[in-house]
């Protein structure tokens, strides 16, 4: 079992360009997150689907969106990427209220 | 709402002493508590939990951290730190029960930094 991972491992964008991160879990979990990781903030939610077909936002939504492709695959989409915007992206899976089981992590850089 | 402080941002520890990394919470409802561990460049792992049951929580790496319900604390120790431990620590809370669908409230971290 690969777990959960996540593409691409890095990127860089321009201030307006668009992209889509990738997260797959091979667990059979229902729930999966998405999370940006700041120094000093800890980790805050972005969006999560709690089951295949619904999603909802999190803490931080803004500039976001999501799309539940299948019990396996949640991507994250930004429309139009800020500096605000520079991170690390978290993905995670779990059954439920259950241990949340992380990616290796997607590190972004908006100029 | 949930809350999470990690009272330290950096413990530096000699290797082989004692160390406590601090976490305090706040929430109106019932908690699952759980600590997780990130090595440099790498995702989070699971590192232990608490959901119910016996108050005191052990890792399979000699950590343990005690449930403390009328302090809101839930603190992570270990009696003696090796070298490999150096990583950052998070505490994170979620509800044990509604409809919260597992959604973690992380503290800020804190580096754990051991010296030989």
């Amino acid at each position: 079992n690969a777990g959960v991972t996540q593409t691409p491992k890095f990127q860089v964008l321009k201030t307006g360009q668009s992209m889509t991160l990738q997260c797959a879990q091979d667990m059979n979990h229902n729930s999966m997150y998405w999370y940006r990781q700041d120094p000093g903030m800890g980790l805050r939610l972005i969006y999560y689907s709690a089951s295949e077909g619904t999603t909802d936002k999190g803490e931080v939504p803004n500039g976001y969106n999501v799309s539940r492709l299948n019990k396996r695959e949640f991507s994250l989409r930004l429309e139009s990427a800020a500096p605000s915007q520079t991170s690390v992206y978290f993905c995670a899976s779990s059954v439920q209220k259950e241990t949340q089981y992380f990616g290796p992590g997607t590190r972004l850089l908006v100029l | 709402a949930q809350s999470v402080t990690q009272l330290d941002s950096q413990v530096p520890v000699f290797e082989e002493a004692p160390v406590e990394l601090r976490c305090n919470y706040s929430s109106s409802v019932s908690v699952y508590l759980f600590w997780y561990v990130q090595y440099p460049n790498q995702g989070l792992q699971l590192l232990l939990k608490y959901l119910s049951g016996s108050t005191l929580v052990e890792s399979i790496n000699g950590f343990e951290a005690e449930f403390n319900k009328s302090q809101t604390s839930f603190h992570l120790r270990k009696p003696s730190v090796h070298i490999s431990d150096t990583a950052e620590y998070f505490c994170a809370v979620s509800n044990a029960g509604g409809t919260s669908y597992g959604k973690l409230t992380f503290g800020q971290g804190t580096i754990l930094t051991v010296h030989p």
